[in-house]
């Protein structure tokens, strides 16, 4: 059964901390991304990586920073959280090849809640 | 750049019919999904319809797609209680980056 896991379920930081939120995906997939999802606005793309060591900025890059070591490994980095910042973290990955008849299906996460106090 | 609209909320009694609709602006967009995300849980892939067909079904659930108005819709036949969750449009040029919409709740009176 295809899975990408999150380090967290819940987390709770004070503002100026330093968070990392980590994602693992077990499908050898290349391509990963990070969301944030909040109410009326949906997903938003934060950055994605298409390779090891690659990285993309997404619609809303200000305030993050990524990592990708690894190819199942795929961080999320606020460099100095913020209230702003509160929200839902979803990771996702997807396959660069044609699967079960499709391109760019992506499998999430179950997502992270933050709050930023 | 890429933009995909849909209304945020639906209700509608178990046993109707659901219709949810969605806007996108990409005439490019070669692949158009739809997600489904049930409470504390991440999305998944519900179906899909490529830019060349004009309807899909698959069991309860039918795809209609307008190309020239750019209008995906989502109809789910004899609604349930489990069908209630947040429903995603979303769409695809073909490469890895998928444009989301806002999502549109949709609850199930029982």
């Amino acid at each position: 059964d295809v899975k990408v896991t999150q380090s967290s379920r819940y987390l709770v930081k004070r503002t100026g901390e330093k968070v990392f939120l980590e994602c693992v995906q077990d499908m050898d997939h290349e391509n990963m991304f990070w969301y944030r999802q909040d109410p009326g606005l949906g997903l938003r793309l934060i950055y994605f990586s298409y390779d090891v060591k690659m990285k993309e900025k997404g619609d809303i890059p200000e305030g993050y920073s990524v990592s990708r070591e690894k190819k199942e490994r795929f961080s999320l980095i606020l460099e100095s959280a913020s209230t702003n910042q509160t929200s839902m973290y979803l990771c996702a990955s997807s396959s660069s090849v044609r699967t079960s008849g499709i391109y760019n299906e992506q499998f999430f996460g179950p997502g992270t809640r933050l709050t930023v106090l | 750049g890429e933009d995909v609209e849909q209304s945020l909320f639906l209700s509608v009694r178990e046993g109707d019919s659901s219709v949810i609709n969605c806007t996108y602006t990409d005439s490019s967009s070669t692949y158009l999904y739809w997600y489904k995300q049930e409470p504390g849980a991440g999305l998944q892939l519900l179906t899909y319809i490529f830019s060349n067909m004009d309807m899909k079904q698959d069991q309860r659930l039918t795809v209609l797609l307008n190309k020239k108005d750019k209008h995906l819709s989502l109809r789910i036949a004899d609604t349930q209680t489990g069908d209630s969750a947040i429903y995603f449009c979303a769409e695809s040029g073909g490469y890895q980056k998928v444009t989301f919409g806002t999502g549109t709740k949709l609850q199930v009176i029982p």
